[in-house]
């Protein structure tokens, strides 16, 4: 079964704070991996990696992947109070062209 | 920007009723998820649809669910006899890709559903 394990659970920053969020995976056959962002509702897609070592960067946010270690980290720079939600990562994998396996998120909480 | 919608935003239905819940995928996107995610826990994937037929389901996608795109832009997921532990937020994705891992894949804003 594949497993996709994120950490922290949950973080508590202050404005201005640089955060590293972490996903680690176990899955047969890895197609990509996904990071999204959960506010109130909907899953807003961040990135996609499918390559090793390659950094997406969107603003404050980038991510990277390590295929041989088995995990991305989520890096957001000069932390803004709109940061604080659930980020989730998910993983496309094995036999499967349209399941993504998610993890359980971290909730990230930016303090003024 | 399109976007995946979806409707209602919060149902509440009674155990033993049946339910649909509706989206909107975005409109040249060609492969269709639903996804569910009970209070606390991890968002579950349930089946997928392209090509007016299911893809692959999860175990949890059993004879209970069903799902339909009616018409060129709406698709449902039907529960046929809904159960207390249906209440969950469920979520609709759409791609336009799939296959070789490229399959970034965009959310609506959920459906609440409480079953009583």
């Amino acid at each position: 079964e594949d497993k996709v394990v994120q950490s922290p659970l949950s973080l508590v920053v202050h404005e201005g704070d640089t955060v590293t969020l972490n996903c680690s995976y176990e899955v047969t056959n890895f197609r990509s991996l996904l990071w999204y962002k959960q506010e109130k509702k909907a899953p807003t897609f961040l990135f996609m990696l499918t390559s090793s070592g390659i950094e997406k960067k969107s603003g404050r946010l980038s991510s990277i992947l390590d295929k041989k270690e088995l995990f991305s980290i989520l890096n957001i720079t000069a932390t803004q109070t709109g940061d604080s939600a659930v980020y989730l990562c998910a993983v496309n994998s094995g036999g499967s062209n349209y399941k993504l396996t998610f993890g359980k998120g971290t909730l990230l909480t930016v303090n003024p | 920007e399109p976007e995946v919608t979806q409707t209602p935003s919060h149902q509440v239905t009674q155990m033993g009723q049946e339910v649909i819940l509706r989206c909107v995928p975005i409109s040249n996107h060609l492969y269709f998820y639903w996804y569910r995610q009970i209070l606390g826990q991890k968002v579950e994937f349930l089946v997928s649809f392209y090509n007016n037929e299911i893809s692959e389901k999860s175990e949890i996608f059993d004879d209970q669910f069903s799902v339909e795109r009616p018409d060129g832009s709406n698709f449902t997921l039907k529960i046929r006899s809904t159960k207390l532990e249906d209440s969950a937020m469920y979520f609709c994705a759409s791609s336009n890709r799939a296959g070789s891992g490229y399959n970034e894949q965009f959310f609506g804003p959920g459906t609440r559903l409480t079953v009583l």
